[in-house]
């Protein structure tokens, strides 16, 4: 079935270092794909979305990368923080089915001093 | 202003008793989302409310999973005959546009 996934369950990186994160999806109908952040005992926080006819968009320190050849999408974080630390989620939208967005797995990103 | 609050934050149910799960939305707030969160797992759909369209319910696992939203704001999830496979963190969003969702924190179920 169509799906959203995550090529690395886990990523560890050094403080000031630049993370990316990786997604794989198989839906070429999507018309958006968001990502979101989540620390531990919280909800998901949106960080930054990019619209299926667009390949590149950058926000505060994250970037947002789309390659339709091969239904990649990644995200790229600056100079990662300690507070970068959490689970990030991938997740796609078809605004022809609904509002529901369609979740990855998601990554868990651990910075180290 | 306020975020969305959920309640309770945890909740713990023998199997078989029903469950009522609250949720409170951003003021304002016309779409409304339920969604379900396993361990290490991501985020499966439930339910959503827009506006006053009918909702969207092609998430929902079984026929012991309903929800309302009463007065296009407060949505209550009500779990019936709970199950152990029904253990998991229950979340709510609400929004203005889909693609930019409000999470609350959660409501952890547990299901002995």
């Amino acid at each position: 079935g169509e799906s959203v996934g995550l090529h690395l369950p886990t990523l560890s990186v050094q403080e000031g270092d630049n993370s990316i994160i990786n997604c794989a999806y198989s839906n070429s109908a999507s018309d958006y794909f968001i990502w979101y952040k989540q620390e531990s005992g919280k909800g998901p926080q949106f960080i930054i979305d990019i619209r299926s006819n667009m390949d590149k968009r950058q926000g505060q320190r994250v970037t947002v990368l789309l390659n339709k050849t091969v239904k990649h999408l990644s995200l790229q974080i600056a100079a990662t923080q300690p507070g970068d630390s959490a689970v990030y989620f991938c997740a796609e939208n078809r605004l022809v089915t609904g509002y529901a967005l369609n979740f990855g797995k998601g990554t868990s990103l651990l910075v180290t001093p | 202003g306020a975020g969305v609050s959920q309640s309770p934050s945890n909740k713990v149910t023998e199997k078989g008793k029903d469950v009522e799960l609250r949720c409170d939305p951003i003021s304002g707030h016309t779409a409304l989302y339920w969604y379900r969160q396993s361990l290490g797992q991501g985020l499966e759909f439930l339910i959503y409310f827009q506006g006053n369209s009918a909702p969207d319910k092609s998430g929902l696992p079984s026929d012991r999973f309903s929800a309302e939203r009463t007065g296009g704001s407060v949505s209550t999830l009500t779990i019936q005959r709970t199950q152990q496979e029904d253990s998991a963190v229950y979340l709510c969003a609400s929004s203005l546009v889909p693609i930019e969702q409000f999470f609350g924190p959660g409501t952890r179920l547990t299901v002995l």
